[in-house]
């Protein structure tokens, strides 16, 4: 069975400092890990990494993935009210019949202090 | 603009009662997914449907069925057999039934017992 370990699993930090959020994944047949960020309703989406040691970046946001070691991390700098959220990593495996839909972890609760 | 519709955002349901929960996508996305996600936990799969007329089931489908008669449309209906129905549903919608893509989420519906 497929599985996805998000750590920690809330976080509280005060703005302005660097954070850094932790994902492991079992996946069969591994295609892609993907972070979101839920607020009130629907996550969005943030990045999708496939490839191990290529940095995707995206203003303050930042995330890699070693498919070596099957995890990912998501790294926020100077951080703001406004990153307070749910953060959701997902892994996308492909079993050769079709989409499987992604397996999420339960998600890092970040909340930024003024 | 493109995007994901569901409706209602709030639903309530009485003992013995089937609803059903709508999905609307103009994305033109040929797969569709449905998620349940409760308090603390992360998304877990209910169906997914790759084509029209055709779907499959998660992790989780016992208590719930769902259609596929137009590209458009994925709905969700929440049987009686559901003994724990209460929880958050989202649906969501992605390019390609290839695995691992990118998935965008409608704002969901929250679902609660009578």
């Amino acid at each position: 069975e497929d599985k996805v370990v998000q750590s920690p699993l809330s976080l509280v930090v005060h703005e302005g400092d660097t954070v850094t959020l932790n994902c492991s994944y079992e996946v069969t047949n591994f295609r892609s890990l993907l972070w979101y960020k839920q607020e009130k309703k629907a996550p969005t989406f943030l990045f999708m990494l496939t490839s191990s040691g290529i940095e995707k970046k995206s203003g303050r946001l930042s995330s890699i993935l070693d498919k070596k070691e099957l995890f990912s991390i998501l790294n926020i700098t100077a951080t703001q009210t406004g990153d307070s959220a749910v953060y959701l990593c997902a892994g996308g495996g492909y079993s050769g019949g079709g989409a499987d839909g992604l397996t999420f972890g339960k998600g890092t609760h970040l909340i930024i202090q003024p | 603009d493109g995007g994901i519709t569901q409706s209602p955002k709030y639903l309530f349901r009485k003992e013995g009662q089937n609803v059903t929960l709508s999905c609307e996508q103009n994305l033109n996305h040929d797969a569709m997914y449905w998620y349940r996600q409760d308090p603390g936990q992360g998304l877990r799969l209910i169906y997914y449907s790759q084509i029209v007329n055709d779907f499959q089931k998660g992790d989780i489908a016992e208590g719930y069925s769902v259609s596929r008669e137009k590209k458009e449309s994925f709905p969700l209906t929440v049987t009686s057999a559901q003994k724990n129905p209460t929880a958050f549903y989202l649906c969501a919608s992605s390019i390609a039934w290839t695995g691992g893509q990118p998935q965008h989420f409608g704002d969901g519906t929250r679902l609660s017992i009578l």
